[in-house]
């Protein structure tokens, strides 16, 4: 299994605070990427990462914002949580960034977040 | 509506049945990836597939891109309790070297 470790697990949290979600891995790779997963919308994409300081948005990337200092380390944050992010987070990791390299997303466990 | 159409939205077949689980674009697509998913916890990778015709399998699963590259089958023979979970795939858009686009996911049980 490929190392990647979310956390926390789970978060409950109010309406207007702010969230971190981490994601640490111990693969080296390059690309890093932040889904969330809703019933009926399956997983879609926040925001990825090409490389140390090297962002961009995905398709619902409004409401987050990441960072990434170090190879290891992506954070997802909510800049101030709504019940429309209640969902589950998930981190993925690749080696290169697209089909033809024969380079899968490995995923972490998930975060599920709710927020009340 | 989902990009990448997966059916059946759920299955529930006898332990030691054959099932198949489809996953279908309007649109070519680009390197086509299976994963299953157990129920609280992340993806697990099964298969990519790239190439018209591929087909790929994994101890009793096999997986097949047709060779207009618009359709993926999930084959599972024989199947275990270990095969229930949710199957998704996901598979490469034309314009983004970064997003995948997803199915919704096929939910499997496994009856005794």
């Amino acid at each position: 299994d490929a190392g990647i470790t979310q956390s926390p697990r789970h978060k409950v949290t109010e309406t207007g605070t702010p969230v971190t979600l981490r994601c640490h891995q111990t693969e080296n790779h390059r690309y890093m990427y932040w889904y969330r997963q809703d019933p009926g919308h399956g997983l879609r994409l926040i925001h990825y990462s090409y490389g140390v300081k090297d962002t961009d948005k995905g398709e619902v990337s409004d409401g987050y914002s990441v960072s990434r200092s170090k190879t290891e380390d992506f954070l997802l944050t909510l800049e101030s949580a709504t019940s429309s992010q209640t969902s589950v987070y998930f981190c993925a990791i690749s080696e290169r960034p697209r089909t033809g390299y024969n380079s899968p997303l490995h995923f972490g466990n998930g975060t599920r977040l709710t927020v009340t | 509506s989902q990009e990448l159409e997966q059916s059946p939205q759920s299955l529930i077949v006898q332990e030691g049945k054959n099932l198949t689980i489809n996953c279908t674009s309007s649109k070519t697509l680009y390197g086509l990836y299976w994963y299953k998913q157990k129920y609280g916890e992340g993806l697990i990778f099964l298969m990519m597939l790239q190439k018209g015709g591929e087909e790929k399998s994994h101890e009793k699963i096999t997986a097949k891109l047709d060779e207009k590259k618009q359709q993926s089958s999930l084959h599972i023979t024989a199947s275990q309790p270990s095969h229930a979970g949710i199957y998704l795939c996901g598979a490469h858009r034309m314009d983004s070297n970064y997003q995948l686009i997803w199915g919704a996911g096929t939910k499997l049980i496994i009856k005794p």
